[in-house]
């Protein structure tokens, strides 16, 4: 699976919108790019997916760039409790079986403060 | 959504004693299930890959005969840690999906403590 790199850390004022950048700079053409985030002592949640085109759900905004090189998560208006570990990660797509796998790396830690 | 219940949520054993993690899916039949494991500070990493009906996938370095894995149904996979030391204190999660175009769901998690 291609590799990710994400900053190690951010800080974001509680109401504002976090912005959470992701270089796959290696992605090939049948990857797609997934977001999800763990809370402290939880089990990672699922926040979104996307190929190529933009997506938004209840959760937040995928942008993905033209060559998709890198991607932005976007939280349009972040709470405290959205501060968590936010992994950016790349995997086949029509992969099945054991090929599902997701490889974590170490994630952005982002920081809502009030 | 899709929910993934892990059970039990943390428990605390001897030093030479076994622990079982149920991994279920709720609401969806899962052919895979993923487990991992996250020490403190650290990313997750896979343990294995657990399918239904067949014998689960092992990652390098990881001992298929200390951690036993049985997926006997469509919504159950089971990790057992067999004579657990402290070095396998960590935080055990399962994952699984659905169909094909869905994506993983984790579930919350078990913090085993070996004393």
């Amino acid at each position: 699976d291609a590799k990710t790199t994400q900053p190690t850390s951010m800080d974001c004022a509680e109401g504002r919108a976090a912005n959470l950048p992701c270089n796959h700079s290696t992605i090939s053409g049948n990857e797609y790019v997934y977001w999800y985030r763990q809370i402290h002592s939880q089990g990672p949640q699922y926040i979104i997916h996307g190929l190529k085109n933009n997506e938004t759900n209840e959760m937040a905004s995928l942008i993905i760039t033209e060559d998709r090189k890198s991607s932005t998560l976007i939280l349009p208006h972040a709470t405290l409790r959205d501060t968590a570990v936010y992994y950016c990660i790349v995997r086949p797509m029509n992969s099945g079986g054991s090929n599902y796998k997701l490889t974590f790396g170490k994630g952005t830690l982002l920081t809502v403060n009030p | 959504g899709a929910v993934v219940s892990q059970h039990p949520s943390r428990v605390i054993c001897k030093s030479g004693t076994s622990v079982k993690i149920e991994c279920r899916s709720l609401d969806f039949q899962a052919t895979t299930m993923f487990w991992y494991r996250q020490f403190p500070k650290q990313s997750l990493m896979l343990m294995a890959t657990s399918n239904e009906g067949s014998k689960a996938t092992y990652e390098q370095g990881v001992e298929k005969d200390k951690f036993l894995i049985n997926h006997a149904s469509l919504t159950l996979s089971t990790l057992t840690v067999t004579s657990a030391h402290p070095e396998d204190s960590s935080f055990y999660i399962c994952s699984a999906r659905g169909d094909y175009s869905s994506p993983l769901h984790f579930g919350n998690g078990t913090r085993l403590t070996v004393t």
